[in-house]
């Protein structure tokens, strides 16, 4: 089975810019989060997708937003992009479980690192 | 929100010593808790997790971790370090009321030869 791929693996803007990041799921996972890693820190929830809704989002400003398609891969945009954006983007999946939030488990790819200048 | 502390953003070991890392979550019930390592520009990938069935949890590559409420504490462990054990650690909890997953800052385990 394959895992959770993410394109792409570096990516360099500028302030003020928009950018996308896309993200496939494990086969089998209908749930997909996405969460940003600074620099020495630990990943921060920034929204979960579950049948193309988002289901949960944590402390982060409308200028980032998602997608999910139906084959449940889904897509991370950031308009506006400031300084304190860069970081490494992590997309992860689930496989169906406890309704509409996933099983307990969280199966992450290698992450899209993102800088801005 | 429910957090997770991880004590000491940095441990060093020597090879074939103990690894204890150290994570207190949070909680007034308990939670679901996971711990996670990632190797460098790597994804995390998942160690180990406690869902409220037995407190002592074993999980890849050696590792295990015990539940302890009275301390809120999950703290990792691994009774022998090998080189390969070299990464960043985190400690994560899920919520039980929002399901949103909240990951520590991170532990990097150093291993000496």
């Amino acid at each position: 089975e394959t895992g959770v791929t993410q394109s792409p693996t570096h990516l360099i803007k500028t302030r003020g810019q928009q950018v996308t990041l896309r993200c496939s799921s494990q086969s089998g996972h209908n749930t997909v989060s996405w969460y940003q890693q600074a620099l020495g820190q630990g990943p921060q929830f920034i929204f979960q997708y579950y049948r193309e809704e988002e289901n949960g989002r944590g402390n982060f400003p409308p200028r980032f937003s998602g997608l999910q398609f139906p084959n449940y891969s889904s897509e991370l945009n950031v308009n506006a992009l400031e300084l304190d954006d860069s970081a490494l983007y992590l997309c992860a999946s689930s496989p169906p479980g406890q309704g509409a939030f996933g099983a307990n488990v969280l199966t992450f790819g290698a992450g899209s690192r993102l800088t801005v200048l | 929100a429910q957090s997770v502390t991880q004590l000491g953003s940095h441990v060093s070991v020597s090879e074939g010593a103990l690894v204890l890392l150290r994570c207190n979550y949070s909680s007034s019930v308990p939670p679901y808790l996971f711990w996670y390592v990632q190797y460098p520009n790597q994804g995390l990938q998942l160690l180990l997790k406690y869902t409220s069935a037995a407190t002592l949890v074993k999980g890849i590559n050696g590792f295990e971790a015990e539940f302890k409420k009275s301390e809120t504490s999950f703290h990792l462990t691994k009774p022998s370090a090998h080189m390969s054990d070299a990464a960043e650690y985190f400690c994560a909890v899920r919520g039980l009321v929002d399901n949103q997953f909240y990951f520590g800052t991170g532990t990097s385990l150093t291993v000496i030869p």
